[in-house]
């Protein structure tokens, strides 16, 4: 079963603006990881924040992880066309297995 | 450094039939992953190796299933005999340790079981 659900299911901006995603679930986490798919193609790792951090930073990519409310959010800004993906959120529990997300898809308008 | 490659790209086989996909992990990667990715879902882990020993199949169907990693190397998946319910992208991944570090995929394999 998968623990992580991405919210919303798809989303589509202009580019230049922000694009923010959701990520929740449900059992405690050693880790969260967030993956872009691009069309017909493997899955790129973006960012792992651990249990015990609140906030990371990755070029353009914003990551939170709340453990309290079992929630994590992905903010990519200044979108690009480019960034037009499905993003993935894996969650890693003490066996360090990774349960992915359905995905959010994302369309960056020119 | 060369990504995890995989064979083929895409598969169209017929139901009851047997197929199966090939992966080179990332040179030194101990790690191997194997995860089916059905239209619509992320991944879903089907087997981990660590060196040529399988360290999870909990999720592998293993009554049509198989999968090995001679010399710890290259890895096969094998599914005899497929069904329509196989119809997916199998992503074989590695990482350098287990697998609470970096994962990193290969393009995949499209199967469509007609």
């Amino acid at each position: 079963s998968q623990q992580g659900e991405e919210d919303p299911q798809a989303l589509s901006i202009q580019e230049g603006e922000n694009a923010t995603m959701n990520c929740s679930y449900k059992t405690s986490i050693n880790n969260l990881q967030w993956y872009r798919q691009n069309s017909g193609r493997g899955l790129v790792h973006l960012i792992l924040i651990r249990s015990n951090e609140r906030e990371k930073h990755s070029g353009r990519l914003r990551v939170t992880l709340d453990t309290s409310k079992k929630s994590s959010s992905l903010l990519i800004t200044a979108s690009r066309a480019a960034d037009t993906a499905s993003y993935f959120c894996a969650t890693a529990n003490n066996d360090y297995k990774l349960s992915f997300g359905a995905g959010t898809t994302v369309t960056v308008r020119a | 450094e060369a990504g995890v490659a995989q064979s083929p790209r895409y598969k169209i086989i017929e139901k009851r039939q047997s197929v199966a996909f090939w992966c080179n992990p990332i040179s030194g990667h101990a790690t191997l992953y194997w995860y089916q990715q059905i239209l619509g879902q992320g991944p879903k882990l089907l087997i981990q190796f660590q060196n040529n020993g399988v360290v999870d199949d909990s999720q592998l169907p293993k009554d049509r299933f198989s999968a090995e990693r001679l010399k710890g190397v290259d890895s096969t998946l094998k599914i005899q005999p497929a069904k329509l319910e196989d119809s997916a992208v199998y992503l074989c991944a590695s990482s350098v340790g287990g697998s609470q570090e970096t994962q990193y995929f290969g393009p995949g394999t499209r199967l469509l079981v007609l």
